[in-house]
């Protein structure tokens, strides 16, 4: 079963690019990738998502190498507001996964 | 459409009471998820619609809790004879699966429920 490892937390500053890597290991091939951010007492609000290369939306980019053991979400200038947990999320129409333990990412004035 | 809207947004309930959770999702999604999280934790699937159909159901998950989706529309979630350990946030999400696309879950704020 596949799962996903991310680093506990991380601490920027604003205005800086924060990168935040999700390894995967044992992704399937027919997993997408999938980031989500959490606020406090609110549902995970979905990012971006992916499957091979690189994607990028108004938001963030999302960068798979070709073996897609892992992933790195990318997101450039921080603001305060961005003060989230960050999950990484593998879907598959076929097997429902539960979200790892996400990073908690502490952006700082 | 407003999202997905979960209610009630918080239940206080005393153990052995049961309880029972109300999902509306956005209305051209076909699936349907309930997930679980506590504090500190990732969401921790439980269940999922296809439209009206079950279609998986977490073998972690309680025969104290059932879940229906009744005319592939809002789903309910109950949980019988509730125990403390059921205290956690209930999520609700929704999403579009179609052939060669996935769009990611919606999910609602969640039902915060508290068993004292």
């Amino acid at each position: 079963l596949a799962k996903t490892t991310q680093p506990i937390s991380m601490d920027s500053y604003e205005g800086q690019e924060v990168n935040i890597t999700c390894s995967h290991n044992n992704i399937a091939t027919n997993d997408y990738i999938t980031w989500y951010q959490q606020f406090p007492s609110q549902g995970p609000r979905f990012i971006i998502q992916g499957y091979k290369t690189k994607v990028t939306n108004e938001v963030a980019s999302l960068f798979i190498p070709a073996d897609r053991k892992s992933s790195t979400l990318s997101l450039p200038r921080v603001s305060l507001s961005d003060t989230a947990v960050y999950y990484c999320h593998l879907y598959n129409a076929g097997n429902m996964l539960t979200f790892g333990g996400g990073t908690r990412l502490m952006v700082k004035p | 459409d407003t999202g997905v809207s979960q209610n009630p947004r918080h239940k206080i309930t005393k153990r052995g009471q049961n309880v029972t959770f109300r999902c509306d999702p956005i209305s051209e999604h076909n699936r349907l998820y309930w997930y679980r999280q506590t504090l500190g934790q990732g969401p921790e699937f439980l269940t999922y619609f296809q439209n009206e159909a079950q279609l998986e159901k977490s073998r972690l998950l309680s025969d104290r809790f059932s879940a229906e989706r009744p005319k592939g529309s809002f789903s309910t979630l109950e949980i019988q004879r509730t125990e403390q350990g059921d205290s956690a946030m209930y999520l609700c999400a929704s999403s579009l699966a179609q052939a060669g696309g996935y769009y990611g879950y919606t999910f609602g704020s969640g039902t915060r429920l508290t068993v004292v």
